[in-house]
């Protein structure tokens, strides 16, 4: 979920189990959704996209769900490896703009 | 090369000094764009520039100046900053200043104002 303070939400699953991670956006507009994912020390890497129109797609591994009712969108990680731990964040952006809202994350540890 | 690199990686200045932080993109991208990422807050877009012209200026104090001189380079000119700048200054670009369009991100450059 959206950090909401001073502390990243954390999930912690166990290696091989499956991850969900939620955001909630904000704006009931936005079309374009993306997942980043930034480990220690590096920048933002994009994950998978997913346009409005859209209820779900799945990438390698990982699989994102849009339910526009209730403006949440959910990033799905299979059989998590400990590569997998990092801050993933949401990004939302409205239709005929370039600019992004940024969600501000939630941390996912790999338990061995 | 990986497609967006930023250097230095990491910087240490004074209030008193000017420094440059440097971007390059080899995804053949239009567009650039400057983000200030500090601790658990979400990314805040700085400027943004489209086939070397300047398109945005997100309210950024004067002391953080932008430059483009072609469509693969971006600089960000820094000068008398303060310590609440202290922060990680992430570039990213992506094809056009266009929707629908993912924004690819450099590793940053991590940067402490004495």
């Amino acid at each position: 979920g959206e950090s909401v303070g001073l502390h990243l939400p954390t999930l912690s699953v166990q290696e091989g189990d499956n991850s969900i991670i939620n955001c909630a956006y904000s704006n009931s507009a936005s079309d374009y959704f993306i997942w980043y994912k930034q480990e220690s020390g590096k920048g933002p890497q994009f994950i998978i996209d997913i346009r409005s129109n859209m209820d779900k797609r799945q990438g390698q591994r990982v699989t994102v769900l849009l339910n526009k009712t209730v403006k949440h969108l959910s990033l799905q990680i299979a059989a998590t490896q400990p590569g997998d731990s990092a801050v993933y964040f949401c990004a939302e952006q409205g239709r005929g703009t370039y600019k992004y809202i940024f969600g501000t994350g939630t941390r996912l540890k790999v338990l061995a | 090369e990986t497609g967006v690199t930023q250097t230095p990686r990491h910087l240490v200045m004074g209030m008193t000094n000017k420094k440059s932080l440097k971007c390059e993109q080899h995804l053949g991208h239009n567009a650039m764009y400057w983000y200030k990422q500090s601790a658990k807050k979400p990314l805040e877009l700085m400027f943004v520039y489209s086939l070397e012209e300047r398109v945005e200026n997100n309210s950024v104090p004067s002391r953080f100046s932008p430059e483009c001189p072609n469509s693969s380079h971006l600089f960000l000119h820094l000068h008398t900053l303060q310590p609440e700048d202290s922060a990680l200054y992430l570039c990213a670009s992506s094809q056009d200043r266009q929707s629908n369009q993912p924004q690819h991100f450099g590793d940053g450059t991590r940067l402490s104002i004495l």
